[in-house]
C-alpha cells in the first residue's frame, strides 16, 4: 500500500523569508500524481500545486515551487517570499491506484 | 461559479444513533469523494464516486457507513449506529474526473459523538 509521511508537524517562518515543506512516500507504481494542498484556518481546503510523475520539470506556481526527486521518493514544497496569508495546515497527497494525504504540517509565518 | 456545498455543517448526536451529510459538488464534475479527517490527521479517503459509480469504497466501514449519489450529482453519506471515534469532519470534494484533476472541497460537517 501506499504511504505518504510529512515528517515535520510544525515549522515556522519569518514573514518574507523562505521555507520548504518536506513530504516522502511509498509506492510501487511508476504513474502518479502528487500534490500540495493549504488548509487555512476554518477555511477550505484548495490546492496548492500538482506535479505529474512522468514530468521531470519541477512545478512552479508563482511562489510556490516543488523539489520532485522520484528516485528518492521526495516532493518538498518551497514557500519564497512568506506572508501571513500562507500561515495554514500543509497536506501532501498522493493520487495513483490510491488517493492518500499526509498527516500535514501548521505553518506559522512570524511578523 | 458556486462551490461544493455541505450540509449541516455542524452535528452533535449520541453514540449508536444515526446522522447523514448531503453534498452538492460543482456543476459539472464528474467525480466526488467523501474523506474522513480526524482531528490531527490528514483526510482519509472513504469513497470516491465517478458520476453515480462507485470507484474506490476499500476504506468506507460498511457495516455502518453507506453513500449513494443518486442521478450523478449529490450525494449522502449515513452513519448507523455511529460510534464515539466517528468523531470527525467529514469533507466533500468533487473534480472534473478523475484524481489527477485538480479537487475541490467543501467546508466540511463537524460530526461529534457523545
Amino acid at each position: 500500500a501506499q504511504t505518504v509521511t510529512q515528517s515535520q508537524p510544525e515549522m515556522s517562518v519569518q514573514e518574507a523569508e523562505t521555507v520548504t515543506l518536506s513530504c516522502t512516500y511509498d509506492t510501487s507504481e511508476s504513474d502518479y500524481y502528487l500534490f500540495w494542498y493549504k488548509q487555512p484556518p476554518s477555511r477550505q481546503m484548495i490546492l496548492v500545486i500538482r506535479q505529474e510523475a512522468y514530468k521531470q520539470q519541477n512545478a512552479t506556481e508563482n511562489r510556490f515551487s516543488v523539489n520532485f526527486q522520484k528516485a528518492a521518493k521526495s516532493f518538498s514544497l518551497k514557500i519564497s517570499d512568506s506572508q501571513l496569508g500562507d500561515a495554514a495546515m500543509y497536506f501532501c497527497a498522493y493520487a495513483g491506484e490510491e488517493i492518500i494525504f499526509g498527516k500535514g504540517t501548521r505553518l506559522h509565518i512570524l511578523p | 461559479e458556486a462551490g461544493v456545498a455541505q450540509s449541516p455543517r455542524y452535528k452533535i448526536i449520541e453514540k449508536r444513533q444515526s446522522v447523514a451529510f448531503w453534498c452538492n459538488p460543482i456543476s459539472g464534475h464528474a467525480t466526488l469523494y467523501w474523506y474522513q479527517q480526524i482531528l490531527g490527521q490528514g483526510p482519509k479517503l472513504l469513497i470516491q464516486f465517478q458520476n453515480n459509480g462507485v470507484v474506490d469504497d476499500s476504506q468506507l466501514p460498511k457495516d455502518r457507513f453507506s453513500a449513494e449519489r443518486l442521478k450523478g450529482v449529490d450525494s449522502t453519506l449515513k452513519i448507523q449506529p455511529a460510534k464515539l471515534e466517528d468523531s470527525a469532519v467529514y469533507l466533500c470534494a468533487s473534480s472534473l474526473l478523475q484524481a489527477y484533476n485538480e479537487q475541490f472541497f467543501g467546508p466540511g460537517t463537524r460530526l461529534t459523538v457523545l
